[in-house]
């Protein structure tokens, strides 16, 4: 089974700055997706970015970029310029390419909390 | 566009009480569905998934059902709640080519 980790419970930045979130997954597929979300106070669930595993490029949303280091299954989250609004949970997650067998939902971590000082 | 609708948004109920959340997604067809619980301070974990009318798996054991009437709606039920079933219940879809889209959650307190 995929198991995603996410080491910081919190993370703080001064707006304008930028911050990394870090996430690492444990794997024996060779082709995934990988996707961080963030959750505002509102509790609903949003994509920022999504990653393919078989592309080597990074992918890039705006002020959202991703780290993507496959050897070492690791994929970090930058966001560039802080804003007020970027305060939310965010949540790593993987999921298979298969369907059906247990495989076909998302595995996510256990999110990282983070505060926009102004 | 594609939407989707979770209701209700908030609910209290008593511990051995029936349940029934009820998720339905507009403007795709035959998505797989899902039901994710989050409890407090945790990521999400997945209950139930459907790939299609009838189809459900569990990850789970627990004291909770889902199923799936129709193409676009997705139900959790419990006959008896019980207080470990409080939490944040989330809805969500995708088809083949797309991300998972969620709805704005459920914030169910068994007392």
């Amino acid at each position: 089974a995929q198991t995603v980790t996410q080491s910081q419970p919190e993370m703080s930045v001064q707006e304008a700055e930028t911050v990394t979130l870090s996430c690492t997954y444990d794997t024996s597929e060779s082709d995934y997706y990988l996707f961080w979300y963030k959750q505002p106070p509102s509790r609903q669930m949003i994509l920022v970015i999504r990653q393919e595993a078989y592309k080597q490029q990074n992918a890039t949303e705006n002020r959202f970029s991703v780290n993507f280091q496959k050897a070492a299954k690791s994929f970090s989250l930058k966001i560039s310029d802080s804003q007020l609004g970027d305060a939310a949970m965010y949540f790593c997650a993987y999921r298979s390419p298969y369907s059906g067998g247990g495989a076909d939902g998302l595995t996510f971590g256990k999110g990282t909390h983070l505060i926009i000082q102004p | 566009s594609q939407t989707i609708h979770q209701w209700p948004a908030t609910l209290v109920q008593p511990v051995g009480s029936p349940l029934s959340l009820e998720c339905t997604v507009e403007g795709t067809s035959n998505p797989n569905l899902y039901w994710y619980r989050q409890a407090a301070g945790r990521g999400l974990q997945l209950l139930f998934y459907s790939v299609g009318i009838g189809q459900i798996s569990s990850e789970v054991p627990q004291n909770l059902s889902a199923s799936r009437p129709q193409d676009r709606q997705f139900i959790l039920s419990s006959k008896k709640l019980l207080l470990s079933d409080s939490g944040f219940y989330l809805c969500a879809w995708r088809t083949e080519n797309t991300e998972a889209f969620f709805g704005q959650g459920t914030r169910l307190t068994v007392v």
